[in-house]
Order: C-alpha cells, then structure tokens, then sequence
C-alpha cells in the first residue's frame, strides 16, 4: 500500500486559500485518494475523494497531477472552523487492500 | 437520511470487565470499521466488516473483537479492560470496501 506523507502542520488566515499537499509515490493503479478532516473530539468527515485530474464540491477540490504521487487538497477562503487536523489516505476500491491508517495527518490553524 | 449512531455515548468500566459497543451504519451502507483514538496514539484502526465478513483487521490484541449482522449493524467487544483501553471508539460505514466512510459520534470508554 502506498504510504503517504503531509505537512505536520500549516498556518492560515481567514479568507485565504489554504493547499495542503500529500505525497504518494507508491500509489497503485487502482487506488483512490481521499481526504478527511478532523475536528478534536470527533470523528473524522469525509471531505473528498478522487482518481485522477480535479474533483470539486461544495467544500473543497482535490488536484491529482497526471503520475498521481501526489495529490492537493484546496480549501478556498478558509474561516476560523475550517482550524483542524486534515488527513490524506490512499486505497483501492472493492478489496480487502485499503490504507487502514490516517497517519498523523497535517494540523490547520487558521488565524483571524 | 440518518447518520452513523453509536450507543453508549459515554462508558465508565473497571480493569477486567469486558464492555460491548454498537454501531449502527448508515442505510444502504454495507461496510462498517471500527478505530480507536487516544491522544498518544492517533486514529488506529481495529477491523472491517463487510457483509458479516471480517475484511481487515488492525494490529490489537484477541481482547478485541467484532461481529456484524445481516442489517449492517455491528458491534465491538473488549474483554479484561486495561487501563490503557481508555479512548475514543469510532465506527465508520462506507457503501463498500475502500470506498469513502462516514464517521459516528464516538464511544467515549474510560477504565478505571
């Protein structure tokens, strides 16, 4: 399984677009990867996932460049809630071979 | 659609006793994991379930066990609590293996 590796941690300010980058160099062919964010107390919430190019939704976008080792997670305009632990994980679909770890993930603060 | 719920919310045991957790998934969901979190550890997780079926399973010790049953639902088990068993239990289902999962609210088990 690929592992992956973030920033242990970023700092932001209010309104500001905010990439936190994750690499993978061992991903397989049929890995997917998905992102998670993290607020202490809670469970992890699914953010986004994706396979290749961009993926957007109403939270965020992921940019998967064309080798896939590694992908961004773009938050635009981040806010004072949007301070949390962000993780990166990668995985294939309908098999038992899926990462099991979040790893420690990279820790946002976002400043006023 | 209803979210992910785990019951108990809040769990006071003592070294030795064995407590069991539920998890409820999300409808249509088929696949639930479990993880533990403490502060010095992070996200670790336990076993997957899909259909019945064991998938995965993290690197903890025979005292913790699971099952699911034909709903969806699924339970963890842990036998002779340790101190050290205090955390954060978290269920997560997902529609299958490796697809994206959506966490409950957290069992909060503290042993004394």
């Amino acid at each position: 399984l690929a592992k992956t590796t973030q920033p242990i941690s970023m700092d932001s300010y209010e309104g500001q677009e905010v990439n936190i980058t994750c690499s993978h160099n061992n991903i397989a062919t049929n890995d997917y990867i998905t992102w998670y964010q993290q607020f202490p107390s809670q469970g992890p919430r699914f953010i986004i996932q994706g396979y290749k190019t961009k993926v957007t939704n109403e939270v965020a976008s992921l940019f998967i460049p064309a080798d896939r080792k590694s992908s961004t997670l773009s938050l635009p305009r981040v806010s004072l809630s949007d301070t949390a632990v962000y993780y990166c994980l990668v995985g294939e679909r309908d098999t038992g071979r899926r990462a099991l770890t979040f790893g420690s993930g990279t820790r946002l603060q976002v400043q006023p | 659609k209803a979210g992910v719920t785990q019951t108990p919310r809040y769990l006071i045991k003592t070294r030795g006793q064995q407590v069991t957790l539920s998890c409820s998934p999300i409808s249509g969901h088929r696949s639930v994991s479990w993880y533990q979190q403490t502060p010095g550890q992070g996200l670790q997780f336990l076993f997957e379930y899909f259909s019945e079926t064991q998938r995965n399973k993290g690197n903890f010790p025979g005292r913790f066990s699971g099952r699911q049953f034909s709903n969806s639902r699924s339970e963890m088990n842990v036998s002779t609590l340790e101190l050290g068993d205090s955390a954060l239990y978290l269920c997560a289902s997902s529609f299958g293996v490796g697809y994206e999962q959506y966490f409950g609210p957290g069992t909060r088990l503290t042993v004394t």
